[in-house]
This record gives structure tokens, sequence and C-alpha cells, in this order.
């Protein structure tokens, strides 16, 4: 079946850059995504990807996606305290549903 | 505008109880999604509904579980007689569907605690 694989943990300092890597699983997914999940709260969608680009930009945030391998990394610029959060890559599942399938996070750690 | 909303923010309630949480989705989306989220684990997808139909419940954990949705709007996800390990996250989501992205927005969720 469908799976998302992330690494659970990351620790980085303030500004320097987070990588965060997800591998997937189901080469129809038209759509990938990134949501972002600070404590007590829901889910915010962070940013998404069209399968036929290979990266996309938006201000700190770089996605690259290597369709080939399936594998996905959100790259975030400067970070700060505030990204620290766990952070969610998803695929949407291909059936008619539009059902999203999910990692199980990466918790991003910023060090002062 | 308004974002998804759900009610209890948090619930506790004793082993063979049954617990009704509800959803208010944001307006005008006609897709509703309710997913799982346990301890240590990703979200699991429950149902979805496109309108007031559900077309797949086979994400439903078992058959304690069942949700409905009236009006093509507010969604409620029942529980029957539950167990310790219902205990989690409910989380719903809402999509307009007419993008062509499917974008799902998220409701704060439902804490479930079962003792």
């Amino acid at each position: 079946g469908e799976d998302v694989e992330q690494s659970l943990f990351l620790s980085v300092r303030e500004g320097d850059s987070s990588v965060i890597n997800c591998t997937y699983t189901d080469s129809s997914s038209t759509y990938l995504y990134w949501y972002k999940q600070e404590p007590g709260a829901g889910l915010q969608l962070l940013t998404y990807i069209f399968s036929n680009m290979d990266m996309k930009q938006d201000q700190r945030l770089t996605v690259l996606l290597n369709k080939k391998d399936k594998h996905l990394s959100l790259r975030i610029a400067d970070t700060q305290t505030g990204d620290s959060a766990i952070y969610f890559c998803a695929e949407r599942d291909g059936g008619s549903q539009g059902n999203l399938i999910f990692g199980k996070g990466t918790k991003l750690s910023v060090k002062p | 505008g308004a974002g998804v909303s759900q009610s209890p923010s948090n619930k506790v309630t004793e082993k063979g109880k049954d617990v009704e949480l509800r959803c208010d989705p944001i307006s005008g989306h006609t897709a509703l999604y309710w997913y799982r989220q346990s301890l240590g684990q990703g979200l699991e997808f429950l149902i979805y509904f496109q309108g007031n139909s559900a077309p797949d419940k086979s994400g439903l954990p078992s058959d304690r579980f069942s949700a409905e949705r009236t009006g093509g709007s507010v969604s409620t996800l029942t529980i029957q007689r539950t167990q310790q390990e219902d205990s989690a996250v409910y989380l719903c989501a809402s999509s307009p569907r007419t993008s062509g992205i499917y974008e799902q927005y998220f409701g704060p969720g439902t804490r479930l605690t079962v003792t």
C-alpha cells in the first residue's frame, strides 16, 4: 500500500538552514504537500508541489521533488525559533476521494 | 474568514461510554475529512464526505465508529463503547476541491482521552 516515510527528529541552530526529507511510494500522486503542526494546534498547510515540477520556492521555503526516486524535501532558510514544530509530508491518495496519506512527521527543534 | 472549528477541544470519557465529536467546515467547502492522530503516529485517514455522502468508509477502524454529515456542512463523528485505544486527537479537514490542488484546511482537533 501507499506509504510516506520521514525521519522523526531534526535539530538545527538558529540562522542555519533546515532540510526535512520524505519518501513516498505512490507514483501516481499528483500533488505532494508539507504541513506544519505547532504544539496543541491543528495542521497548517505550508506549501505544495505538483508532480510535474522539480522545485518550488516560497519565501524561506524551498521544495525539491525527485520523482524518479520518489523523494521530497523541504528546505527552510535562516531557520528561526518560531519554526520549531512538527512537519508532515503528505501525498494525495491516488483514488478519487483525495484523502491525504501522511508521514509520521519530523520534529524540528531550533536552538538559539 | 472563519476556519475549520471542532468541538469539544478536549474530551475525557470513561471506557464504554459513547462520544460525539463535531466539525464545522469552512463555508462552501464540499469535501470533509476525518483523521486520527495517535501519539507518535502519523495521521490516519478515517472517512471522507463529498457533500452529505461518504463514498468510502473503509478507514473507520471498527463498527463502533460512525460519522454523518448534514446539510453539506456540519459533521459528527460518533464512537460507541469507547476503548482506551481510541484515545487520540481527532482532526477534521475541509477542502474546496475546486482548485484542483485539493488542499485541505484542518481544524484544531479534539483530544479524546478514554480512562
